[in-house]
């Protein structure tokens, strides 16, 4: 059964440092990798999709890497803004299609 | 509308009413997932419509609950004899296909009174 791991659980830096969020998973047998971001009281936002042959995908200041035969996805947040305040979250589609989701990084920028 | 689009955006209900949550999902999207989201929880999956198979209803947390997509369109999740327990979040998703990109809609927030 595939499960999805985010660490840490909360995370509270100054702006303007560099960061990185991590995704772990048991089963390398995915499909893809999503990224996404909630804002309180609101739906999720796509950040970023890495598909399961790609390595990496880039956005603006987000880079997201996929290391599938290790299980683990890393999210970095260059120059982070307070406007990035939210939590992160990562969903692996497995080999049913479905989105198995980590709990997500809840993620404070101090002005 | 350019994404998914849900309705109503709030819903108050009383215990024992009869809710339908609607989700009109990107044009063109195969796959449709319906999840909720208690407050300060994860997603826990409901239902899964992909094209004309039998949806995957292995998330339905009880027979009160229900959801149809029409003519591989829009969905309808439908609770019966609400609770206060299902009070939370319901959001929908669509998807190109099967295991692609998945984009949600902004949710339905149903509180049970």
């Amino acid at each position: 059964k595939q499960e999805v791991t985010q660490i840490p659980a909360a995370l509270s830096v100054p702006e303007g440092e560099n960061l990185v969020l991590n995704c772990s998973f048991t089963d390398s047998a995915i499909y893809n990798l999503q990224w996404f971001r909630q804002d309180p009281g609101k739906g999720l936002t796509s950040l970023l999709l890495i598909q399961s042959s790609q390595r990496e995908q880039t956005s603006g200041r987000l880079n997201a890497s996929l290391d599938k035969s290790s299980g683990r996805s890393t999210l970095y947040i260059a120059a982070s803004q307070p406007g990035d305040s939210a939590t992160y979250l990562c969903a692996v589609r497995d080999s049913n299609y479905q989105l198995i989701w980590g709990a997500g990084t809840k993620l404070i920028i101090k002005p | 509308g350019a994404g998914v689009s849900q309705s109503p955006s709030n819903k108050v209900t009383e215990k024992g009413k009869d809710v339908e949550l609607r989700c009109d999902p990107i044009s063109g999207h195969t796959a449709l997932y319906w999840y909720r989201q208690s407050l300060g929880q994860g997603l826990e999956f409901l239902i899964y419509f992909q094209g004309n198979s039998a949806p995957d209803k292995s998330g339905l947390p009880s027979d009160r609950f229900s959801a149809e997509r029409t003519g591989g369109s829009v969905s309808t999740l439908t609770i019966q004899r609400t609770q206060q327990e299902d009070s939370a979040v319901y959001l929908c998703a669509s998807s190109p296909g099967a295991g692609t990109e998945a984009f949600f809609g902004q949710g339905t927030r149903l509180t049970v009174v």
